[in-house]
């Protein structure tokens, strides 16, 4: 059963810590992003990546980090320099056009 | 600079009726335009595409109308369901410029009353 994996579905952390938000896919998908979406707005691009070992910032990279070291996992790093981190974030993969969504991990900083 | 705007917050419509969800761009190098729906604590899915060749596609009860010239394309769901209620994004790519990265709207919440 091919798809995108997000955990923790939710997440609390205290203010000034980092966290780390999974996300997998086994669709054998070169490219993957993470998303950030705020009540009202769209989805904003945090990072992407077309290939594995690369990445590229996206809109609003500023205090998030990510790796790719595996095809099938991009791991996304909200660090204390995020200044708003409370957010709905949503991992998504593609082949083409169509990107394939996970069912995201809603951040809470308390 | 929003490069994909969906001006309308929220649309009510009963069961039955055609649901119209409208989406302006101000990029001319978008290529390909796409529309998800979203639940709420959910994920996106993807529900129609077009290409920016063609002017209409076409997919069971979903229509996406292309009009280029204006800069437009509207979402047509015919006859809406009371399960269509939902967020709608449009999005929109640029291969030449951003490869597959794709630009949201914000969004059109879609109520359809039974």
């Amino acid at each position: 059963d091919g798809g995108i994996t997000q955990s923790p579905k939710y997440l609390f952390r205290k203010e000034g810590q980092n966290v780390t938000l999974s996300c997998e896919q086994n669709l054998n998908h070169d490219a993957m992003y993470w998303y950030r979406q705020d009540p009202g707005q769209g989805l904003r691009l945090i990072y992407y990546s077309q290939i594995v070992n690369d990445f590229q910032k996206g809109d609003i990279a500023e205090g998030y980090s990510v790796s790719r070291e595996k095809k099938e996992s991009f791991p996304l790093t909200v660090t204390s320099a995020q200044k708003n981190p409370t957010a709905f974030y949503l991992c998504a993969s593609s082949y083409q056009e169509e990107q394939f969504f996970g069912p995201g991990t809603r951040l809470t900083v308390l | 600079d929003q490069q994909v705007k969906q001006n309308s917050p929220s649309l009510s419509v009963q069961e039955g009726r055609i649901s119209i969800l409208n989406c302006d761009y101000t990029n001319s190098m978008f290529d390909y335009f796409l529309w998800y729906k979203k639940y709420p604590a959910e994920g996106p899915t993807f529900l129609i595409s077009i290409s920016s060749i063609k002017d209409k596609n076409e997919d069971g009860r979903f229509t996406v109308f292309l009009n280029k010239s204006a800069k437009h394309l509207s979402l047509h769901i015919v006859p809406s369901q009371p399960g269509d209620s939902a967020v709608y994004f449009c999005a929109a790519r640029s291969m030449r410029v951003g490869g597959n990265k794709l630009v949201f709207g914000a969004g059109t919440i879609l109520r359809v009353k039974s």
